[in-house]
């Protein structure tokens, strides 16, 4: 069965500076790996996403994550931090066989951003 | 991108009552969407995913007679929370796929925060 796991439940960064949340996961397959953002009483929102290629992914927001296969890994990261980040951060890796609808999801990492 | 509604935001009931939350594909058709339940703190548990014109299938540890799921159209699925109690406050999160060959993509409403009094 896979798996995800985010090890820092929550991370407090200073704005401007940069973040890195760390991602693992278990998966017997390629994985279909997804980060995704979760603003309080809100839904989520896709930031990036790996399914194949150029292990560096771009998202929006200026995130960037990288699938590192040896260490199944896909740690999101972002250059300079704004206030307007903080958040909670959710990894999610997907099935394959089923066309990666079905996500597993992290517990998640709370971003906390300090002046 | 594409958006999935959720009605109601917030609904407050009584114990004993049945809720009804509703998640709509407002510009794309969706012949699958997914129920999740989110405890505080806590991450996404998928409950079940609904297709659009057939049964929904419950992941293990979800009794289906408690969460009734009904996809009537490719736009709407609905997720009935019969005979709630105060455990079965949470928030409940929907997701749709695109319909057609596979985007890769999932499309998530906004969450519909239950309390159950």
């Amino acid at each position: 069965a896979q798996s995800v796991t985010q090890p820092d439940i929550h991370i407090t960064v200073s704005e401007g500076a940069s973040l890195e949340l760390r991602c693992n996961y278990s998966y017997g397959a390629t994985p279909y790996l997804f980060w995704y953002v979760q603003s309080p009483g809100q839904g989520l929102q896709l930031l990036l996403k790996y399914f194949s290629g150029d292990t560096l992914v771009q998202g929006i927001k200026g995130f960037e994550a990288e699938f590192k296969r040896s260490q199944s890994s896909f740690n999101l990261r972002k250059p300079s931090v704004h206030w307007s980040d903080a958040a909670e951060y959710f990894c999610a890796v997907g099935e394959s066989a089923s066309g990666y609808s079905t996500l597993t999801f992290g517990k998640g990492t709370m971003l906390l951003v300090s002046p | 991108g594409a958006v999935v509604s959720q009605h109601p935001s917030w609904v407050i009931c009584k114990s004993g009552t049945s809720v009804k939350i509703e998640c709509r594909s407002l510009d794309f058709q969706a012949t699958t969407m997914f129920w999740y339940r989110q405890f505080p703190k806590q991450s996404l548990m998928l409950m079940a995913t609904s297709n659009e014109g057939s049964k929904a299938t419950y992941e293990q540890g979800v009794e289906k007679d408690k969460f009734l799921i009904n996809h009537a159209s490719l736009t709407l699925s609905t997720l009935t929370v019969t005979s709630a109690h105060p455990e079965d406050s949470s928030f409940y999160i929907c997701s749709a796929r695109v319909a057609g060959p596979n985007t890769g993509e999932l499309f998530f409403g906004e969450g519909s925060r239950l309390t159950v009094l």
